[in-house]
C-alpha cells in the first residue's frame, strides 16, 4: 500500500458544527502533515507529527484540533471554522521527520457556510 | 526558509524535452532540492529530490549546478498527463532544523498536443 487516504472527499459544515478530518496511511511512516490549500496558491504547512507526537503548529488557531491515535492515523478536528477556512485539506506522510519525499494524500475539500 | 525563484509559466510541446529552471542563491550545505508536482484537483505529488549530484528515475532528471544556486527538472518527453504545477523547494536537514517542506509559487506547465 503506497497511498495516503483522506476520508471524506468533500465536506460542507456550518460554523458552530463540530467535524473532523480523517487521514490513513499503511506505509510505515512515522512523520505526517497537515497543510490547508487555498484556490490557486501553494499548499500552506499547519501540523508535524512525528513518531505520534506533535511537532510542529505552524500558529494555527485552536478552531483547528489535530490528533494522532496512532502512527497510521492522523486526524483533524474542526470546530467553530468561519468561511474563510473554506480550502482544500491536505494530509501527507513521510518514512521520517526531515527525510525522503513526502507522499500527499488527494485532500478534503470543506466548505464552512 | 532558503527561498526558491521558479517562473510562473511555462509551455511545451508534446514528446518534446521539458526543462523547468529554479534558482535557490541563498542554498545551505544541508539544503536538499525537492521537486514535486500537483495535477488539477489532486494532491501534491513527489517527483524527484537531490543533493549535489545529478539524479534520474522513472519519472524525470535533476541537474544540480556546480555551486548548488539553481538546479533544474528534465521532463524527457513531455505528455499531456504532465500539466501540472511544479514546485521547487529547499528542504533544510541539518541538525536542529525542522526539515519542514515549504512550498512556494512553483511553475505552471502548459503542454500543447
Amino acid at each position: 500500500d503506497t497511498e495516503v487516504t483522506q476520508t471524506p472527499k468533500h465536506l460542507v459544515m456550518g460554523m458552530t458544527n463540530k467535524k473532523s478530518l480523517k487521514c490513513e496511511q499503511h506505509m510505515g511512516h512515522r512523520a505526517m502533515y497537515w497543510y490547508k490549500q487555498k484556490a490557486k496558491k501553494p499548499p500552506e504547512l499547519m501540523f508535524v507529527y512525528s513518531y505520534e507526537k506533535l511537532s510542529i503548529n505552524e500558529s494555527v488557531p485552536s478552531r483547528f484540533s489535530p490528533e494522532c491515535p496512532n502512527s497510521s492515523l492522523l486526524n483533524l478536528h474542526l470546530h467553530a471554522l468561519q468561511p474563510e477556512d473554506s480550502a482544500l485539506y491536505l494530509c501527507a506522510s513521510s518514512q521520517s521527520w526531515g527525510l525522503g519525499g513526502y507522499t500527499f494524500g488527494s485532500g478534503t475539500r470543506l466548505t464552512v457556510v | 526558509d532558503a527561498k526558491t525563484t521558479q517562473p510562473n509559466s511555462m509551455e511545451s510541446n508534446e514528446e518534446e524535452p521539458v526543462h523547468l529552471p529554479c534558482n535557490h542563491s541563498t542554498i545551505s550545505g544541508t539544503d536538499y532540492i525537492h521537486w514535486y508536482r500537483q495535477l488539477p484537483s489532486q494532491g501534491p505529488e513527489y517527483v524527484i529530490h537531490g543533493l549535489t549530484s545529478n539524479v534520474n528515475n522513472r519519472m524525470a532528471s535533476l541537474a544540480i549546478a556546480e555551486d548548488r544556486k539553481s538546479s533544474t527538472l528534465i521532463l524527457h518527453r513531455a505528455t499531456l498527463r504532465d500539466a501540472a504545477v511544479y514546485y521547487c523547494i529547499l528542504r533544510d536537514v541539518g541538525s536542529g532544523n525542522t526539515g519542514k517542506l515549504i512550498f512556494g509559487q512553483g511553475t505552471t506547465l502548459q503542454v500543447k498536443p
